[in-house]
């Protein structure tokens, strides 16, 4: 399998501007979930999913972000309209439901850089 | 405040030393999950501990989990270049949840 799937993996937009992530999981998870990576606040869930349906939306930081899961390979998270405070490394994970001992093994994709000028 | 804390926050060593990384909850865990990261990779896991006193090791790093569920260490023994990049511990603290929480991170340097 090629792993968990993340697209682009740098975008340099300016503020205002309307940016769109897009994640491909893992064939056959289950769970999939966003995160966003800072020096200041480290690693963050933002939102995840379980069979393409959102459970816990509790970390996404404003109205602005929003997140679909479309399908079980296909997931986007957009942020409109970007701001500067916004720029981080986004994160798309991966993981089984079953066994339940490896309900927590997340598969991480390379990550989405972005910078909001 | 951080519910998971990491220490040291960096480390420098010298190839070929052993070294230690601890997390620290205030909170029993109910699993705890070691990842590691290259610069301008994703997270890769390591080891997942369960159970108190659990210890796992794979290559030349260790991983164990206190008694009380509270506190991980992950040591590794003849560090190499390889071994470079940041750990983070992740816990889940509800009995069948699917959610981490992550620590701070700590970033290790391998000097010759």
């Amino acid at each position: 399998d090629a792993g968990v799937i993340q697209s682009p993996r740098h975008e340099v937009t300016e503020m205002g501007q309307e940016v769109t992530l897009r994640c491909k999981p893992i064939s056959g998870h289950d769970y999939l979930f966003w995160y966003r990576q800072t020096m200041m606040r480290g690693l963050e869930l933002l939102i995840y999913f379980n069979n393409n349906v959102p459970i816990d939306d509790s970390g996404m930081p404003e109205d602005r972000f929003s997140a679909k899961m479309p399908n079980a390979s296909f997931s986007t998270l957009k942020i409109q309209p970007s701001e500067p405070r916004d720029s981080a490394v986004y994160f798309c994970a991966s993981s089984l439901a079953t066994p339940w001992a490896a309900k927590n093994i997340q598969y991480f994709g390379a990550g989405t850089r972005l910078s909001v000028l | 405040s951080q519910e998971l804390e990491q220490s040291p926050q960096s480390l420098i060593v010298q190839e070929g030393k052993n070294l230690t990384i601890n997390c620290t909850s205030s909170k029993t865990l109910y699993g705890l999950y070691w990842y590691k990261q290259k610069y301008g990779e994703g997270l890769i896991f390591l080891m997942m501990l369960q159970k108190g006193g659990e210890e796992k090791s794979h290559e030349k790093i260790t991983a164990k989990l206190d008694e009380k569920k509270q506190q991980s260490s992950l040591h590794i023994t003849a560090s190499q270049p390889s071994h470079a990049g940041i750990y983070l511990c992740g816990a889940d603290r509800n009995f069948g949840n699917e959610k981490l929480t992550f620590g701070t991170g700590t970033r290790l340097t391998i000097i010759p």
